[in-house]
């Protein structure tokens, strides 16, 4: 099975901040990576969608894109709404579909 | 508008069954496949398993097979998890999503998701 690598597990950011999330894979998985973002308590939501495809109504501010095997999610100025835990997920070839361990994004 | 509601979760002793429901209304069911996803107490997501549109296909992850059944009843539009043989590892919330696949028949994506059913295996 693919592996998928996040990091960092947490990070805490100030208003305004841009921040950055990695994800890695262990194998190819070409352009099949989504983020989800999991408010606390909520279910998660799809924010991107191969790699760099923002879902409709997601801010601008979300940036999605890919180097190899490595992938990142960028927050542009990060909002008070933000406070979530973001995760990677690879779609390549049949399932097991496999989840990045997380990213929770903290305000200071 | 497009929802998943999840049913049937609750406490059960290692060694028992459950089994979950998702009920889904706003779209086409039968068009779709379906997912499963847990997530533990404090810990990240896992996929579970998939079933395809028409029922054709099913997957599970490794430490599933064998012990959870995914199943669909397109008539009632609701997607089960048949879970036996429960261990205490299996304590999560279960979440059903559907499969979105693109236009161009390029990628694929979970969306939406419900709200989750809580199951809790302990004695």
């Amino acid at each position: 099975d693919i592996q998928m690598t996040q990091s960092p597990s947490s990070l805490s950011a100030s208003i305004g901040d841009r921040v950055t999330i990695s994800c890695r894979a262990s194998d190819r998985v070409y352009s099949y990576l989504n983020w989800y973002q999991q408010k606390p308590g909520k279910a998660p939501q799809l924010l991107i969608y191969a790699t760099s495809k923002l879902q409709s109504g997601v801010p601008s501010r979300f940036r999605g894109t890919k180097s190899g095997t490595d992938f990142t999610l960028t927050i542009d100025s990060l909002q008070p709404e933000d406070l979530a835990t973001y995760y990677c997920q690879q779609t390549y070839s049949t399932p097991p579909w496999t989840f990045g361990q997380g990213t929770k994004v903290e305000i200071k | 508008q497009v929802q998943l509601v999840e049913s049937g979760g609750g406490v059960v002793q290692p060694g028992r069954s459950l089994r979950l429901s998702c009920a889904a209304s706003g779209f086409t069911f039968n068009n779709y496949g379906m997912h499963w996803v847990r997530q533990a107490p404090g810990k990240g997501l896992e996929w579970v398993a998939n079933i395809w549109s028409d029922g054709s296909n099913l997957y599970y992850r490794d430490s599933v097979e064998g012990r959870f059944t995914v199943s669909r009843d397109n008539s009632k539009n609701t997607v089960y998890l048949q879970m036996n043989s429960l261990r205490a590892e299996d304590t999560a919330v279960y979440y059903c999503a559907r499969e979105i696949i693109s236009e161009t028949g390029t990628w694929n994506w979970l969306d939406p998701w419900g709200h989750g059913t809580l199951v809790t295996v302990s004695s």
